[in-house]
Parts: C-alpha cells; structure tokens; sequence
C-alpha cells in the first residue's frame, strides 16, 4: 500500500539559512500533518492542514510557514534556521479531519 | 492542560510473554486515542486506535482498554516477538486535529 512520502531523507544546512520539506500524503488523503520530534523526545505538532487550508496549528516557531497545494502535497518552509531547528521532521495524512493520522519515514534536519 | 504520560520509560520482556504498556492522560474531554510503534530512525507506525464511546478495542495480537473514569489507557501485546521490540507512544487528540504525544516507552524484547 502507498505511504506518506517526505523528502529529502537527511538534509543538513547551516545557521541562519533556509530549508524546505515536501510531504506528499496517501493517495485521497486530504489532510496533512506536520510533527517536530527532537532526540529522544515525543513528536511535537506544529501545524496541519485541510483541503489545501489551515485546519490548526501548534508550536510553531514564526520563522516556519508551511501550505497545502491543488495535489495536496505540502512544503514547511524553515528560514533563519538555528541549532535547535536540528530534528526529525515528520509528516502524516489522513482521510480527513480527525481521521487515523499515518506517519511518512521523516526528513532528519541538521543545522550546523 | 492537556497531557498525555506514560508510566515506564523502559518495559523488558521475555519472548513469548505478553507485554503491557501503560499511559494516562489528563483531559477528560479526550475523544480519541492512538497507539504507534516507532522504531529507530523511523516514522511512527499506526498499531491500533480506539474512541471515547468503547472501553476495549481488539487488534492482531494486539488490545487497547481505555479507562474513562481513572483516565487510564493501556497496550496489550500477546506472545511477545523480537520484532515488537520499538519505542511506544500513546497519543491522543481533543477534538482538533493535532495529535498530542506522551513519553515513550521503549520495549526490549529477550530471547
């Protein structure tokens, strides 16, 4: 069965430079979720989104933004990045509001 | 506020035990409740999720019991395998979207 899709895998940048994360979600899926989890930590909601709006939003930073396209696939954009950006940033899709949230691989994020 | 904990960092197990794995929450307007296995260096993975209205929800080898009253909710792993070993978090959502994570709980499975 398809799953989430991130990319890229691994991406390592430097401070005070700008990242992009791609998460395309299960076929149909209409829902997007985006989670920070830093190491040895829980996974952290930052925002989601339904039907290409923000449905709600969480601990994310300003320096963040994120959107849902026409495909459904989304970007969080990372600028002005700092030492403590460094994380596993993981997407999830559901069918819908509310529905069972399925997780992609993750990108692991390193800023030097 | 909203809360969800686990009670044990680490749970070790013998290989065909069973494993429970326990979590409490603290809003008790909580509808929904999820369990995911992650393993290392990957994303968490769906193992079973059960709503407000049930108190029991049966899996493959696995079952989930939630308990409104003492807001408790637990994981039952049958027979125990190798491959069960991972980190284990419960999660739970109060009528949006985001999921909110408790402390894993990492299961180490022995031969």
């Amino acid at each position: 069965a398809a799953g989430v899709i991130q990319s890229p895998r691994h991406l390592i940048k430097e401070k005070r430079e700008t990242a992009t994360l791609k998460c395309y979600p299960i076929p149909r899926h209409d829902t997007v979720y985006w989670y920070q989890q830093g190491p040895g930590q829980d996974p952290q909601f930052l925002i989601s989104f339904y039907e290409k709006m923000q449905s709600d939003k969480g601990s994310i930073p300003d320096r963040f933004s994120a959107q849902q396209f026409s495909d459904y696939h989304s970007e969080l954009n990372m600028s002005s990045l700092e030492l403590g950006d460094s994380a596993l940033y993981f997407c999830a899709s559901s069918l819908g509001r509310y529905d069972t949230q399925y997780f992609g691989p993750g990108t692991r994020l390193t800023v030097l | 506020g909203e809360s969800v904990g686990l009670h044990l960092p680490t749970l070790s197990v013998q290989e065909g035990d069973n494993s429970i794995i326990n979590c409490a929450y603290s809003n008790s307007a909580s509808d929904y409740f999820i369990w995911y296995k992650q393993e290392s260096g990957k994303g968490p993975q769906f193992i079973i999720d059960i709503r407000s209205n049930m108190d029991k929800r049966q899996g493959q080898r696995v079952t989930v019991l939630l308990n409104k009253t003492v807001k408790h909710l637990s994981l039952q792993i049958a027979a125990t395998q190798p491959g069960d070993s991972a980190v284990y978090f419960c999660a739970g959502a109060y009528n949006t979207d985001k999921l909110i994570f408790g402390t894993g709980t990492r299961l180490q499975v022995f031969p």
